[in-house]
C-alpha cells in the first residue's frame, strides 16, 4: 500500500524557535493536509492544501503556521515561533480526490516537543 | 460542527470477545471513516462506510451507519490482543471541502 512518509519522527525544540514538519505524501494525490495530536486527546485538523494554496484551515492554524509545497513533492508545516503548547503528534494526510470521496492516507506523524 | 463522539470511552474485553464501538455525530456527511491508533503511532485506515450505505464488511470489522440517527457502530469480532489500539470515527461534512474531523476515541484494551 503507498504510504505518506514523515520526517523527523522526533523533534524536540527550544521554546521561540521555528520548526518545519516535513511530509512526502503519495505522489498523485491532490489533496494534503495537517492535523495534530496533544498527548492523550483528539486528533485535531489544522489545515487543507489543495491546487497549491490553502482550502481550508482551523482556529489552531494561526498566524505562527505556514504551508509549503515548495517542490511538488514535499509538503511541508512551518510554526514560526514554538509555544510549549504546540507539543504534539503532528500528523499530515493526503488525498487522491478529498475526503468526501475518498479516505485520506496518513503518515506516522513526527511527535514534537517544545522545550 | 460535525464532530463524531465514540463511546466508551474505553473498553476492555478478554481475547476471543466482540468489540462494539459507536459513533455519534452531528450533521449532515459525505462518509464516515474509521481509523485505528496504535499508542503513540500513526493513524491507520479501517473502513468507509458512504452516506447511502448502512453496513460494509472488512475482514472481522463490520461496520453500520444509521444516517436517521447520525451514529455508527464498529464491531470487531473474535478480538485478538493485537487489536488492542485507539478507535477514531472521523465524518467528512457534505459541503464544501471540509475535512474530516475526528471524534475522541475508544481505547479498546483486549487481554489475553
Amino acid at each position: 500500500e503507498p504510504e505518506v512518509t514523515q520526517t523527523p519522527s522526533h523533534q524536540v525544540t527550544q521554546m521561540g524557535q521555528e520548526v518545519i514538519l516535513r511530509c512526502v505524501p503519495i505522489s498523485n494525490h491532490l489533496y494534503f493536509y495537517w492535523y495534530r495530536q496533544i498527548l492523550g486527546q483528539k486528533v485535531e485538523f489544522l489545515v487543507s492544501f489543495y491546487n497549491n494554496e490553502i482550502s481550508e484551515k482551523s482556529e489552531i492554524f494561526d498566524d505562527q503556521f505556514s504551508v509549503e509545497r515548495p517542490d511538488g513533492s514535499n509538503f511541508t508545516l512551518k510554526i514560526r515561533s514554538t509555544k510549549l503548547e504546540d507539543s504534539a503528534m503532528y500528523f499530515c494526510a493526503s488525498s487522491l480526490a478529498g475526503t468526501t470521496k475518498g479516505r485520506a492516507f496518513f503518515g506516522q506523524g513526527t511527535r514534537l516537543t517544545v522545550v | 460542527s460535525q464532530q463524531g463522539e465514540e463511546d466508551p470511552q474505553a473498553l476492555s474485553i478478554q481475547e476471543g470477545e466482540n468489540a462494539t464501538m459507536n459513533c455519534s455525530y452531528k450533521t449532515s456527511i459525505n462518509n464516515l471513516q474509521w481509523y485505528r491508533q496504535n499508542s503513540g503511532r500513526g493513524l491507520v485506515h479501517l473502513i468507509l462506510i458512504r452516506s447511502n450505505e448502512r453496513e460494509k464488511h472488512s475482514g472481522r470489522l463490520r461496520v453500520t451507519l444509521d444516517t436517521s440517527k447520525k451514529s455508527s457502530s464498529l464491531l470487531i469480532t473474535a478480538s485478538r490482543a493485537a487489536d488492542t489500539a485507539s478507535y477514531f470515527c472521523a465524518t467528512d461534512a457534505s459541503s464544501g471541502n471540509t475535512p474530516l474531523v475526528f471524534g475522541k476515541g475508544t481505547r479498546l484494551s483486549v487481554i489475553a
